[in-house]
């Protein structure tokens, strides 16, 4: 059972446009909600976190959304910049400090 | 800070033999993590200590692995004997806090078994 899904395996936007990506979790009690960007032969690198007592968190142009009644977060990114394409991972963590990743969108943005 | 350094970048070895993986933390991290991604699996937590003590190791998938922090910079994961499907990349993170906290990752292993 996959409690944390990404079902978009790929995103492609063009420059100066918004990107949206999306995270669906199944578990209620997960706390914490983060997403993280990785490149090619590196490791995940932390981007913007949210708390499951907000609604939405925003960092410069990256601004995550989370609806607890749907089990639904998203990440958006304005304006997208070809520097970020990358994989996207969303993770979600319980009190008890465990986090479960998604299987992470490719975000292309074209030039 | 150099960050999370893991080592080796990239290891082959071939089906039954020992391998170690290694991975210093970030100084004064008192959190270390080891996953596993796999095209199969995603990225998958195996095990994690604090302050070099293992809390929760339910995702090591069998015995033929262990990981141990013999102190508070250094972490092995080691797997033996090694198996073609334990294939894989494996990171080390690290992090101050646990519960919400980001986690640092390492740039991870790359590991073949043929």
């Amino acid at each position: 059972d996959q409690q944390v899904k990404q079902n978009s395996p790929s995103l492609s936007v063009q420059e100066g446009r918004i990107s949206i990506l999306n995270c669906d979790y199944t578990n209620s009690m997960f706390d914490y909600f983060l997403w993280y960007k990785k490149y090619p032969a590196e490791g995940p690198t932390f981007l913007i976190s949210i708390s499951s007592i907000k609604d939405k968190n925003e960092d410069g142009r990256f601004t995550v959304f989370l609806n607890k009644s749907a089990k639904h977060l998203s990440l958006h990114i304005v304006p997208s910049q070809p520097g970020d394409s990358a994989v996207y991972f969303c993770a979600a963590v319980t009190n008890a400090g465990k986090s479960t990743f998604g299987d992470g969108t490719t975000l292309t943005v074209k030039p | 800070d150099a960050g999370v350094i893991q080592s080796p970048r990239h290891e082959v070895t071939e089906m039954g033999q020992e391998v170690t993986l290694r991975c210093k933390p970030i100084s004064g991290h008192d959190y270390l993590f080891w996953y596993r991604q796999t095209m199969m699996r995603g990225l998958e937590l195996l095990i994690y200590f604090n302050n070099n003590v293992p809390i929760d190791d339910s995702g090591m998938p069998e015995d033929r692995f262990s990981a141990k922090m013999p102190n508070a910079s250094f972490s092995t994961l080691k797997i033996q004997p090694s198996e073609p499907r334990d294939s894989a990349v494996y990171f080390c993170a690290s992090s101050p806090r646990l519960a919400g906290y980001e986690q640092y990752f390492g740039p991870g292993t790359r590991l073949t078994v043929t």
